[in-house]
């Protein structure tokens, strides 16, 4: 089965700097590549995605990458603000197929 | 357009107890998938009901089980409760863009 691994797991980063996090996946037959953002006491948010035919993604300040042939996917946050501040997932799965598979997470602190 | 929506939000059970845990997706939405999240484990998938049918199941034994009504709202049933089975129990529903989960605020349960 797929399995979803993501780094760092801690990440601190000055207010107005970019923070990228990372994530690798196994399997090849996977096409769905979704981030979530976790705040406290708060389901999962996603926050961007991307699917395996194209190879970045961005919005306002926000960016996904993905490398098929790597297998490895990255968030990209630029002019990083302290509400950024949370837990980030990656997750990965088959579009069509909701058996998600999510990374462990990378808790993001943005220092004012 | 209202949310997903859990309830209850917080339920304290004994061993060897079972609970049910009740998901109301976006409106519109066919497919409600559950996740249990705990420190350890992360975000693991549990099973997916899409039209009253369980379309994916994860790796949990048969002590988790689920359902789903003709108006899409999902219930899960955990029997036997175990000290182990404390997390918390996220639902997820996808609409027309099968691929796009957008999770509840969860259920947080507590076996003592």
């Amino acid at each position: 089965g797929e399995n979803v691994e993501q780094h760092p797991s801690t990440l601190s980063v000055q207010e107005g700097d970019s923070a990228v996090i990372k994530c690798t996946y196994s399997d090849s037959a996977s096409n769905y590549f979704p981030w979530y953002k976790q705040e406290l006491g708060k389901g999962p948010q996603l926050i961007i995605d991307i699917r395996s035919n194209v190879g970045e993604k961005k919005d306002q300040r926000i960016a996904v990458t993905l490398n098929k042939t790597a297998k490895h996917f990255s968030l990209h946050i630029t002019e990083t603000q302290p509400e950024d501040s949370a837990v980030y997932f990656c997750a990965a799965s088959i579009i069509n197929n909701n058996d998600m598979r999510f990374g462990a997470g990378t808790r993001l602190t943005v220092k004012p | 357009k209202a949310g997903v929506t859990q309830t209850p939000r917080y339920l304290i059970k004994t061993r060897g107890q079972q609970v049910t845990l009740s998901c109301s997706p976006i409106s519109g939405h066919r497919s409600v998938s559950w996740y249990q999240q705990t420190p350890g484990q992360g975000l693991q998938f549990l099973f997916e009901y899409f039209s009253e049918t369980q379309r994916n199941k994860g790796n949990f034994p048969g002590r988790f089980s689920g359902r789903q009504f003709s108006n899409s709202r999902s219930e899960m049933n955990v029997s036997t409760l175990e000290l182990g089975d404390s997390a918390l129990y996220l639902c997820a529903s996808s609409g027309q863009l099968d691929d796009e989960q957008y999770f509840g605020p969860g259920t947080r349960l507590t076996v003592t």
